[in-house]
């Protein structure tokens, strides 16, 4: 069974810090992506990757394709309030394979 | 608007009653998924769809049956709900497959008692 693990579970910290969220699993995916979902609503797309190494940066956020394409970090710079909410990674073995979503990570940014 | 739809929002049923819960979307998507989400466990996909006609499962297909007959229409059916089956429901699409950005729709919150 295919897994994907996320750490940490929970994060809460002041505005301004900056900060790291992981993404682990034992298999190979041809892309991860990662989505924020906020209380009531469905999940919302932030970035694929799709190339081993590949880094990509959406203004404070920068995220990062392991070099084997197992894993993923997110990392948030100077994180604000409006950055609250739960990272969900994403990952399909193949374009149109079934998708496995790891558990979360429930971000709290203090004002 | 490009979006996906579901019906109803929330739901309260008893044991053994069939419900049906609708999703739509307005984009010429190809692939359509179902998603149960619980606490700690994250989105699990129940089933999925690449095309009209074409169903597949996913991780926790149990209890669950989905049909496609019509590319914009994707229903999930309980045809014996148990309160086990509690959860969020989401439905997604995405333009052509599981890898590609999925819209969400609003989420349907059901509760079997």
């Amino acid at each position: 069974t295919q897994l994907l693990e996320q750490s940490p579970q929970f994060l809460s910290i002041q505005e301004g810090e900056n900060l790291t969220v992981y993404c682990n699993s034992s298999s190979v995916f041809s892309s991860l992506q990662w989505y924020r979902q906020e209380p009531g609503e469905g999940p919302v797309l932030l970035v694929t990757v799709v190339t081993g190494g590949e880094v990509k940066k959406l203004k404070r956020l920068t995220f990062q394709f392991g070099d084997a394409r197992k894993d993923s970090s997110l990392h948030i710079t100077a994180a604000q309030p409006g950055d609250t909410g739960l990272y969900l990674c994403a990952g399909a073995q193949t374009s149109y394979d079934k998708v496995i979503f790891g558990p979360g990570t429930s971000l709290s940014v203090i004002p | 608007e490009a979006q996906v739809t579901q019906n109803p929002r929330y739901l309260i049923t008893v044991t053994g009653k069939k419900l049906t819960v609708t999703c739509s979307q307005n984009m010429n998507h190809e692939y359509m998924s179902w998603y149960r989400q619980d606490p700690g466990l994250g989105l699990r996909q129940i089933y999925y769809s690449m095309n009209v006609e074409v169903t597949d499962k996913g991780d926790v297909p149990e209890g669950y049956k989905v049909s496609r007959k019509e590319k914009r229409n994707f229903p999930l059916i309980l045809e014996s709900p148990s309160p086990n089956q509690t959860s969020l429901y989401f439905c997604a699409s995405s333009l052509l497959g599981g890898s590609y950005e999925q819209y969400f729709g609003p989420g349907t919150r059901l509760t079997v008692t």
